[in-house]
């Protein structure tokens, strides 16, 4: 089936200590998507890919950096974690948000930092 | 920014009972998005709109886009305890996709 992955499911690190998620998808979408979630509230969209073209939402904190090395991949990088970066980290794709911008989610990877 | 106002926030009902609840904002949206979160999981898609007045159905849930383009409601019909979660709505105007803050829904057997 086609789909959207993410790894780890769960991830720990430590206060100042990098750390990378990964997303992957079959979907053959021209866009990715990073999310961070808190407890009780929705996505709140950190930055997006449409093919190679990097679009950073403006309230975006500097300590988030993306790669999308190809189509299928694309990773959230975090270069000095803070507790307040405790979250759900979601990926999503679509086709074309110029369009539809139908949002396909994989199912997150929950970060803790200690 | 567009926002969507998504109520009611939270619904206690029992098993077997129908449940409504709904979106709306002061800008139009191009496409609505019906999304439901479980525990430690990601949204997963339950229904999506794409033109004003459509109205479509996924086993239980129907939802519809509003005439205006500034409301969507989702219905869930015979509710079931897998039901429980939290539901979005997400709409797409001119800008990007935006979410409404969640309906936290449970349903006791």
């Amino acid at each position: 089936d086609a789909m959207v992955i993410q790894n780890p499911r769960y991830q720990v690190t430590q206060f100042g200590k990098p750390v990378t998620l990964s997303c992957s998808q079959t979907l053959n979408h021209n866009v990715m998507y990073w999310y961070q979630q808190k407890s009780s509230q929705a996505p709140k969209l950190l930055f997006h890919y449409y093919d190679k073209d990097f679009n950073n939402e403006a309230d975006t904190p500097d300590n988030f950096q993306s790669r999308r090395p190809n189509t299928s991949f694309c990773f959230l990088d975090i270069r000095s974690p803070g507790l307040g970066d405790a979250a759900m980290y979601l990926c999503a794709t679509s086709s074309d948000p110029r369009d539809r911008d139908t949002q396909y989610f994989g199912p997150g990877t929950r970060l803790t930092v200690l | 920014g567009q926002q969507l106002n998504q109520s009611p926030q939270s619904m206690f009902i029992q098993e077997g009972e129908d449940v409504s609840m709904n979106c709306t904002s002061s800008s139009i949206f191009n496409t609505w998005l019906w999304y439901k979160q479980d525990p430690g999981e990601g949204p997963v898609l339950l229904i999506a709109l794409y033109k004003a007045g459509e109205l479509t159905s996924n086993g239980r849930l129907t939802a519809q886009f509003g005439i205006t383009r500034k409301d969507s409601f989702l219905n869930i019909s015979a509710s079931i305890p897998s039901d429980v979660g939290i539901y979005f709505c997400a709409g797409r105007g001119s800008e990007k996709l935006v979410f409404g803050k969640g309906t936290k829904l449970t349903v006791n057997p």
